[in-house]
């Protein structure tokens, strides 16, 4: 079955940087654009970025550009989230998700999430 | 950015009750519309996508309407388990965005 594994998140302080990382099995991971979601403590979701199946094209939200990069390595089935300048507001649950199906860009398939928290 | 608007914010209902959700679109999405139910510490379940189609092992009291601006999700008779918060999320453009969610509160 699918499975979406997250890591690197931790504590860290304003203007600092984190990569959080995921591994997909389970399914053939180079056919499937990925993206990250994430969720502040008590809110709601914020769709965060993708990487498209072969790893070229990516999308970011607003709250991100410029900041965050997303990329994919199809030879060990993984997706990283690089994170710079982090602020404050950047603080959440950090879910690692799969397209459903390929240019379907819902998600049936979530990681666990992983916590980052940004904070002095 | 399509920005998505959910209403009510909060629901309380009796089990065997119908419960009724409303999320709008800031701008036609097509049927491009994904629901989802999220409990205290679990990631997001897909229940509806493409408006209107339940992903598997959906039981059948979930459905979903609307396209363009304005959809629903609707539970026939709500059940003891389905308490939780339900988003919407459009997937027609970039950014994909998420509604703020509805809390579902068992009376």
């Amino acid at each position: 079955q699918v499975q979406l594994l997250e890591s690197g998140g931790g504590v860290v302080q304003p203007g600092g940087s984190l990569r959080l990382s995921c591994e997909g099995s389970g399914f053939t991971f180079s056919g499937y654009s990925m993206h990250w979601v994430r969720q502040a403590p008590g809110k709601g979701l914020e769709w965060v970025t993708v990487v498209s199946f072969e790893g070229v094209v990516k999308y970011y939200g607003d709250s991100v550009r410029g900041r965050f990069t997303s990329s994919k390595d199809n030879f060990s089935n993984m997706v990283y989230l690089e994170m710079n300048n982090l602020r404050p507001e950047d603080t959440g649950v950090y879910y690692c998700v799969r397209e459903y199906t390929i240019n379907n860009w819902f998600f049936e398939n979530w990681g666990q999430g992983t916590l980052v928290t940004v904070s002095s | 950015e399509i920005v998505m608007t959910q209403s009510p914010a909060t629901l309380s209902v009796s089990p065997g009750e119908r419960a009724t959700f409303s999320c709008r679109a800031s701008q036609s999405v097509s049927t491009k519309l994904a629901w989802y139910q999220q409990k205290p510490g679990q990631a997001p379940r897909l229940l509806i996508y493409g408006a209107s189609t339940r992903a598997t092992g959906v039981p059948d009291r979930f459905s979903g309407s609307g396209s363009g601006t304005e959809f629903t999700l609707t539970i026939s008779s709500l059940q003891s388990d389905d308490f939780g918060v339900y988003y919407c999320q459009q997937h027609n453009a970039w950014p994909l965005t998420f509604g703020g969610g509805t809390q579902v509160d068992i009376k």
